[in-house]
């Protein structure tokens, strides 16, 4: 049982690049969520997931994109990254009830 | 919106100190509460939640947590705290049916010998 699997773990991308940042759960949890984590603001809600096929909005998606198209994937893309976009990326996936969230181990990006 | 507001932003104790992190959220409706912890470099893991029943919860590693519905408050606890403490912690709140989960800014927890 892996839980919540994320990758890359580091990566560096020049302004106006894009990428895909990959999460993957294996305990059929309902809810999926991507945050971003900088020094003295918490981890702030980017995009979650209700279930397949339904995503939402979070606090700052501006300049991500995600869907759902499997229980299990929650992909999290940047379309054209930005330096702001300099952050620690946590996937999170949860089940129904409080449960709470279980967290991925993050990526580490970096952009120039 | 909910809001979780974490006053403490840093804190340094002395071994066996006492610890008292203070929550408060703002959400009028059903929340089930929680705190996390992040060590160095790592990701973040669960120490207790709360969600109906006794408003005093125990966690991992001796931490507890008090629910003052009263206060929108939801303050972690340990009695004394240990070298291996040092960490940050964050206090969240889950809402909307359980699909959006909202942190405070966390407190970095300096323990020193």
């Amino acid at each position: 049982n892996a839980g919540v699997t994320q990758t890359p773990k580091f990566q560096v991308l020049k302004t106006g690049q894009s990428m895909t940042l990959q999460c993957a759960q294996d305990m059929n949890h309902e809810y999926m969520s991507w945050y971003r984590q900088d020094p003295g603001m918490g981890l702030r809600l980017i995009h979650y997931s209700v279930g397949a096929g339904i995503t939402d909005q979070g606090e700052v998606p501006n300049g991500y994109n995600v869907s759902r198209s499997t229980t299990e994937d929650f992909p999290l893309r940047l379309l054209s990254a930005a330096p702001s976009q300099t952050s620690v990326y946590f996937c999170a996936s949860g089940g129904w009830g409080a449960s709470g969230y279980t967290f991925g181990s993050g990526t580490r990006l970096t952009v120039v | 919106a909910q809001s979780v507001s974490q006053h403490n932003h840093h804190v340094i104790l002395s071994e066996a100190a006492s610890l008292e992190l203070g929550c408060n959220y703002s959400y009028g409706g059903t929340v089930n509460l929680f705190w996390y912890v992040q060590y160095p470099g790592q990701h973040l893991q669960l120490l207790l939640k709360y969600f109906s029943g006794d408003p005093l919860v125990k966690g991992i590693k001796g931490f507890e947590a008090e629910f003052i519905k009263s206060k929108f408050s939801f303050n972690l606890r340990k009695p004394s705290v240990q070298w291996s403490d040092t960490a940050e912690y964050f206090c969240a709140v889950l809402t909307g049916g359980g699909n959006k989960l909202t942190f405070g800014t966390g407190t970095q927890l300096k323990v020193e010998l």
